[in-house]
């Protein structure tokens, strides 16, 4: 079974376009997240939900929104795409309570990827 | 703020040679650091973490990466290389959101390791 899973895994689009990409993970993780790498591999957040509530948004475009229905899901709706936004967008998801320390801490053990979604817009 | 610094966007090593990949790392507190490493057009997969005990820390493939903190490092190292290794590696480290519900995982820019025969 996929933990974290991501559709789809291509996606050509024309400049303008709106798209979206969806993300789906089973591993009962309460916080899930969008991460972009772009033409020169470097990798970097872009959105982090925790129980269907937005706590990270860095400095994204409003055309980026994300959406998420219930704690296992987490989509990205892109709207009138630019050329600048082809990139791959990972999805993951950790496990809370996020303390890096202590007893209960287990956000230390890191996330889990998705696979990727290769987005291309010409 | 934390980050992370990767040393040589690209290394070479013959097949059976030692794997030396630099990592050093800016943190006002004691990071939670990691390893990942992404293989052509795949995703993410964790190698080996950092977080608290043994600074030597062993993980998945023969990787191993020790954390100094007096160096303020985090190496990846391999023994002996395989053509198998060949991929993109990448340092991170791990801050926590200040809210207590979220964390962020900032990224060095990544070494790509070519193994030659």
């Amino acid at each position: 079974d996929t933990a974290v899973s991501q559709t789809p895994k291509y996606l050509v689009t024309q400049m303008g376009n709106d798209k979206s990409i969806k993300c789906e993970q089973n591993l009962g993780h309460d916080t899930m997240y969008w991460y972009k790498q772009d033409s020169k591999k470097f990798l970097k957040i872009m959105f982090s939900y925790n129980n269907k509530e937005l706590i990270i948004n860095e400095t994204v475009p409003n055309r980026f929104s994300p959406k998420s229905p219930d704690k296992a899901h987490l989509n990205l709706h892109i709207n009138s795409l630019e050329l600048g936004d082809s990139a791959v967008y990972f999805c993951a998801s950790s496990q809370g309570p996020h303390l890096t320390r202590g007893e209960g801490a287990r956000t230390r053990y890191g996330y889990t990827f998705g696979s990727g979604t290769r987005l291309t817009v010409v | 703020a934390q980050s992370v610094t990767q040393l040589g966007s690209h290394v070479s090593v013959s097949e059976g040679a030692l794997v030396l990949l630099r990592c050093n790392y800016s943190s006002s507190v004691p990071p939670y650091l990691f390893w990942y490493v992404q293989y052509p057009n795949q995703g993410l997969q964790l190698l080996l973490k950092y977080t608290t005990g043994a600074t030597l820390v062993k993980g998945i493939n023969g990787f191993e990466a020790e954390f100094k903190k007096s160096e303020t490092s985090f190496h990846l190292t391999k023994p002996s290389a395989h053509m198998s290794d060949a991929a993109e590696y990448f340092c991170a480290v791990l801050r926590l959101h200040y809210t207590g519900t979220a964390s962020k995982l900032t990224f060095g820019t990544g070494t790509r390791l070519q193994v030659t025969l």
